[in-house]
């Protein structure tokens, strides 16, 4: 069946550094979401990619989806405290909004 | 952006019994609401597809009679885990669609944490 895979599980890093994480679906998606999980609290939309080679910046998050949009990828420069928890990317199936959701990648920072 | 609220936050009942969660579109109208499940550590997993008017879409390894669910109105959607057992101790969160909005993303409750004793 249809799958979205992310990578890695988890990443830890020092403030200051980046931080990136891959996600590969199995099948074209029509579009590519990412959400960000905060410790303790629920899953928050931070943004769609719909177009091939598509990229997206948010102050200091950039978002890419690949050519055959099959992977996309999120990168954060220079990361904060503010920045920890967990980011899923999330592809749709086909028919009634389900989304297929990867495993998340858990951002760390290092005291 | 939506928002969606969920009732209760938490809950701590004995193995045996039922319990019922809410969820609510609270500024806009959803059709389609989904039931999610998380454990610890891990990813959404989700449980069902609810529709306003209509029998839930439950996936795959998901009983439909221990997992109850009723999409009364267009708000409010209502997950019920029916003679619980401690296995059933999980994160249980709700998200609905604004077909209205700019994408079709998906706002989420804030969750239920449920501990069967």
């Amino acid at each position: 069946g249809q799958q979205v895979m992310q990578i890695p599980q988890y990443q830890h890093v020092q403030e200051g550094e980046d931080f990136t994480t891959y996600c590969n679906s199995s099948t074209t998606l029509s579009n590519i979401q990412w959400y960000k999980q905060r410790p303790g609290g629920h899953p928050v939309f931070l943004i769609q990619l719909v177009k091939s080679g598509e990229v997206k910046k948010q102050k200091r998050l950039t978002f890419q989806f690949g050519e055959a949009k099959k992977n996309s990828s999120l990168h954060i420069t220079a990361t904060q405290t503010t920045d920890v928890g967990t980011y899923f990317c999330a592809g749709p199936r086909d028919s009634n909004y389900q989304l297929i959701w990867g495993a998340g990648t858990k951002l760390i920072i290092k005291p | 952006g939506a928002v969606v609220s969920q009732h209760p936050s938490w809950v701590i009942c004995k193995s045996g019994t039922s319990v019922k969660i809410e969820c609510r579109s609270l500024d806009f109208q959803a059709t389609t609401m989904f039931w999610y499940r998380q454990f610890p550590k891990q990813s959404l997993m989700l449980m069902a597809t609810s529709n306003e008017g209509s029998k839930a879409t439950y996936e795959q390894g998901v009983e439909k009679d221990k997992f109850l669910i009723n999409h009364a109105s267009l708000t409010l959607s209502t997950l019920t885990v029916t003679s619980a057992h401690p296995e059933d101790s999980s994160f249980y969160i709700c998200s609905a669609g604004d077909l209205g909005g700019s994408y079709n993303e998906q706002f989420f409750g804030p969750g239920t944490r449920l501990t069967v004793l």
